[in-house]
């Protein structure tokens, strides 16, 4: 099974700064990962797909980076809205798929 | 505009069966995509149940295949979840999803509908 390991398990900044979420997979994994958002109460929105693809109408300040078993989700500017958590999810030599636990992003 | 909605009860007694369904719209589910049931329990992360494709081959969790059944109805473009000998540890938010054929990412979810397992 694929383990991923999101850091930080928390990150605290204040609207306008720059946000870098990490995910690391235990083992390669090409460029089989998704990121998502998800605010308190709501199904998750998918961000970025096959490791660097803004989803439909996702805006540019989010971008997605990495290969095989490091990525990284940039959120550019953060803005009041994109406070949540935020996972990402592979899907290579499945099943199982799995997903990272999670990081929160709150403000500072 | 490609929707989906789970159905189900809210309540199931321990040692029985849940089941759900989820009712695709604004897509086929004979197009090419995985439908995906997704859970999530109170307080914690999400936790991927399995995945059907229209012509019915399934991939389930290792943690959860001995009870699990995931199966299509094309007549009612809707796919649904069977999970059966359930526990407390069973208690969750459940998500459908559509994850197109060749890429990674879930890109439509449904609101998801809360299941308690308690007696």
């Amino acid at each position: 099974e694929i383990v991923l390991t999101q850091s930080p398990a928390t990150l605290s900044l204040s609207p306008g700064e720059r946000a870098t979420l990490s995910c690391r997979a235990s083992q390669r994994i090409i460029n089989s990962l998704a990121w998502y958002q998800q605010k308190p109460g709501q199904a998750p929105r998918l961000l970025i797909y096959d490791a660097s693809n803004r989803a439909t109408g996702i805006p540019a300040r989010f971008s997605g980076s990495g290969f095989d078993t490091d990525f990284t989700l940039t959120i550019s500017s953060l803005e009041p809205e994109d406070f949540a958590v935020y996972y990402c999810h592979h899907r290579s030599n499945w099943p199982p798929i799995t997903f990272g636990p999670g990081t929160k992003v709150d403000i500072k | 505009q490609v929707q989906l909605q789970e159905s189900g009860p809210g309540l199931v007694k321990p040692s029985g069966t849940l089941s759900l369904s989820c009712s695709v719209s604004g897509d086929s589910i004979s197009t090419s995509n995985w439908w995906t049931w997704v859970r999530q329990p109170p307080g914690k992360g999400l936790e991927w149940i399995g995945e059907i494709y229209h012509g019915g081959h399934t991939n389930y969790s290792p943690s959860l295949k001995s009870r699990v059944i995931i199966s299509v109805d094309k007549s009612k473009n809707q796919f649904s979840l069977k999970l059966i000998s359930v526990t407390a540890a069973d208690t969750a938010v459940y998500y459908c999803a559509r994850n197109p054929w060749g890429k990674t990412g879930l890109d439509y979810w449904g609101q998801g509908t809360r299941v308690t397992v308690s007696s």
